[in-house]
């Protein structure tokens, strides 16, 4: 069945570093691709998504591109901040399908 | 607007007892998911609502789950009887055109 694989935690970096969580999937279909963002205290919320290969999904400094050749969605942001201390988790909607499936979230610290 | 919203925040049960589990999705969606994590996993569907229907269900774990959505509005999870495997966050999602909007969640610890 289709699954998301993303990089373990917690990542630890410092304020303005360069951040990359590594996200590859599989999936039998054309799936539209996600990143969820889990602040303390509060429920998952859509940070972005992309559904077609070579698009790339942007909000808040972050960025993650589409990949079909590698199977992969990696989010990156240039420069980190306090703020973006959450969970993050990858993951997939099979086309015609309404479930999301998950991986199991990388927890990020920043460092001040 | 309002969000989705879950009730209670938090909830903590012995084995064996029954919990149930509330979710108001945004007035007006159509569409209603549960979803849980349990603790360091992934966060797993378990069933869509289009409406009042069931429309997928495939990812009830067991018949110790019961979700209803009477009215097409809000809906419940119960669990009866609760087992120690049962704790986690619980998710509720709504969905608009533009993809599923979620709920704080719900943590249930059964002990």
């Amino acid at each position: 069945g289709d699954s998301v694989t993303q990089m373990e935690g917690p990542v630890t970096l410092s304020e303005e570093a360069f951040l990359t969580i590594n996200c590859t999937y599989t999936a039998t279909g054309y799936p539209s691709l996600f990143w969820y963002v889990q602040y303390p205290g509060e429920g998952l919320q859509l940070l972005l998504k992309a559904t077609k290969a070579d698009d790339k999904g942007s909000n808040k400094g972050f960025e993650a591109t589409y990949r079909k050749e590698t199977t992969s969605f990696h989010l990156e942001k240039g420069s980190v901040q306090v703020s973006d201390s959450a969970v993050y988790f990858c993951a997939l909607s099979d086309f015609g399908d309404d479930k999301i499936i998950f991986g199991k979230g990388t927890r990020l610290h920043i460092l001040p | 607007e309002a969000g989705v919203t879950q009730f209670p925040s938090h909830s903590v049960i012995e084995k064996g007892q029954t919990v149930t589990l509330r979710c108001d999705p945004i007035s007006g969606h159509d569409n209603l998911y549960w979803y849980r994590r349990v603790m360091g996993k992934e966060i797993k569907f378990l069933l869509h609502f289009v409406k009042e229907s069931k429309q997928d269900e495939s990812g009830m774990p067991n018949n110790r789950f019961l979700a209803e959505r009477t009215g097409g509005t809000y809906s419940t999870l119960k669990v009866q009887p609760a087992e120690l495997e049962d704790s986690g966050v619980y998710f509720c999602a709504s969905s608009h055109p533009g993809g599923q909007i979620f709920g704080p969640g719900t943590r249930l610890t059964v002990l």
